[in-house]
């Protein structure tokens, strides 16, 4: 039974395209955020939302847009898909926002803008 | 505001050798540390963490210690294995910043038979 849980695995898609991500966590944190990590394995956070509010929204392209209907899921629409945009996109949750508690990652949606 | 540096990479070592992998970190409140594994093609998964001064984190036969007055938080192992193979990264995350996590970039460790 997947903690966290990301789909699809592998996006292989046109540029000026849009594409979504979807994430779901079983752990009931309360946190979720999305990373992307590039090809030379640097993570960076984008945003990360606490109860359904968006808490933490780094200075990432107003192409990607977040949303969480609840705690338990966060999506990541991408508008208008650039080659810059191809990245592993990582989904983590940690039990609650303002503590430093571990994270939860799932395994990963490789994008792949051709 | 918060960072992380780590030992750059590749590392390269023999089976059994022993490992080191540097960490230092900048923080405005009292940061909890981290060190996080990631295997290929997989997630990162936590490895070890300490939550105060001087605390030791400890798994799978690595350890690290959080040194507030170097601010440090290196990773060691006395005696790697093939299966340790994998990139690590060390972390922290500061309650007065949301509890954000702030990753270093990163070290590839490969290990030879």
């Amino acid at each position: 039974d997947t903690a966290v849980s990301q789909t699809p695995k592998y996006l292989v898609t046109q540029m000026g395209n849009d594409k979504s991500i979807k994430c779901e966590q079983n752990l009931g944190h309360d946190t979720m955020y999305w990373y992307k990590q590039d090809s030379k394995k640097f993570l960076k956070i984008m945003f990360s939302y606490n109860n359904k509010e968006l808490i933490i929204n780094e200075t990432v392209p107003n192409r990607f847009s977040p949303k969480s209907p609840d705690k338990a899921h966060l999506n990541l629409h991408i508008n208008s898909l650039e080659l810059g945009d191809s990245a592993v996109y990582f989904c983590a949750s940690s039990q609650k926002a303002w503590v430093t508690g571990e994270l939860f990652f799932g395994e990963g949606s490789r994008l792949t803008v051709l | 505001g918060d960072s992380v540096t780590q030992m750059e990479g590749p590392v390269t070592l023999s089976e059994e050798a022993f490992l080191t992998i540097n960490c230092t970190y900048t923080a405005t409140g009292y940061p909890s540390l981290f060190w996080y594994v990631q295997y290929p093609g997989e997630g990162l998964q936590l490895l070890l963490k300490a939550t105060k001064a001087d605390d030791k984190g400890s798994n799978k036969g690595f350890e690290a210690t959080y040194r507030k007055e170097t601010t440090s938080f290196h990773l060691e192992k006395g005696s790697v294995q093939v299966s340790d193979s994998a990139v690590y990264f060390c972390a922290l995350s500061d309650r007065t910043n949301a509890g954000k996590s702030t990753f270093g970039d990163g070290t590839t460790l490969t290990v030879k038979p």
